[in-house]
């Protein structure tokens, strides 16, 4: 069983919708997750950082943590072109484990205009 | 202030060759760290380094190795290139704390 999973995607929104996007985990010792953004041919861009359970909002982006489930969601409100990309979800076990990040395989994400 | 920085961007190497990545982590990062992004599949962890020392490694061979220079910098080294070796290489610098900032990638080409 993979560390962390995506649903696969992908997935198309139209221009001002809202995009949903879920991830789960394996290790109930994860602690911290993070949502980076991936446009092709470049490098992850942290975009949110979640610690605790609950919603975690920044513009137009709410982060949802569940420990109880082992899930983390991101919404990405308002979606625009601008928007299309892979986005990554990561978690951590924190100093436990050396801050290793493990990734999810990603979900593209395509805004129609 | 800059962000974190990698040499070369691009790199063609032929089978057997070894190659040598280099990373700057961002002014006031003591860690960095290592990732290997095969296309469609999501970073996995290579190595962590926070003050030259190695504190943690991930399921590569030993043909892959690292080390921290005294400034923080860092190099990945990769002996025996295989074609499976071929991925964009990740570089990502943190504090003490577990937000990691991602630099540009050095995309690694085997023939």
């Amino acid at each position: 069983q993979k560390e962390v999973e995506q649903n696969s995607g992908p997935l198309s929104v139209p221009e001002g919708a809202i995009a949903s996007l879920n991830c789960t985990y394996s290790d109930r010792g994860s602690q911290s997750f993070f949502w980076y953004r991936q446009y092709s041919g470049k490098s992850p861009e942290l975009i949110m950082s979640i610690y605790s359970n609950g919603d975690k909002e920044d513009g137009r982006f709410t982060a949802q943590l569940n420990k109880a489930s082992q899930y983390v969601s991101l919404l990405i409100r308002d979606s625009q072109p601008s928007d299309s990309a892979t986005y990554l979800c990561a978690g951590t076990l924190g100093w436990v484990n050396d801050y290793k990040l493990s990734f999810g395989a990603g979900t593209t994400v395509t805004v129609r205009a | 202030d800059a962000g974190v920085t990698q040499s070369p961007t691009h790199l063609i190497k032929t089978r057997g060759q070894h190659v040598t990545l280099r990373c700057s982590p961002i002014s006031g990062h003591k860690s960095v760290s290592w990732y290997q992004q095969v296309l469609g599949q999501g970073p996995q962890f290579i190595f962590q380094y926070y003050e030259k020392e190695e504190r943690g490694r991930g399921n590569f061979p030993d043909r892959f190795s690292a080390r921290q220079f005294p400034n923080y910098s860092s190099e990945l080294n990769v002996n025996a290139l295989l074609l499976g070796d071929s991925a964009l290489y990740l570089c990502a610098s943190s504090t003490t704390t577990d937000t990691q900032y991602f630099g540009p990638g050095t995309r690694l080409t085997v023939l």
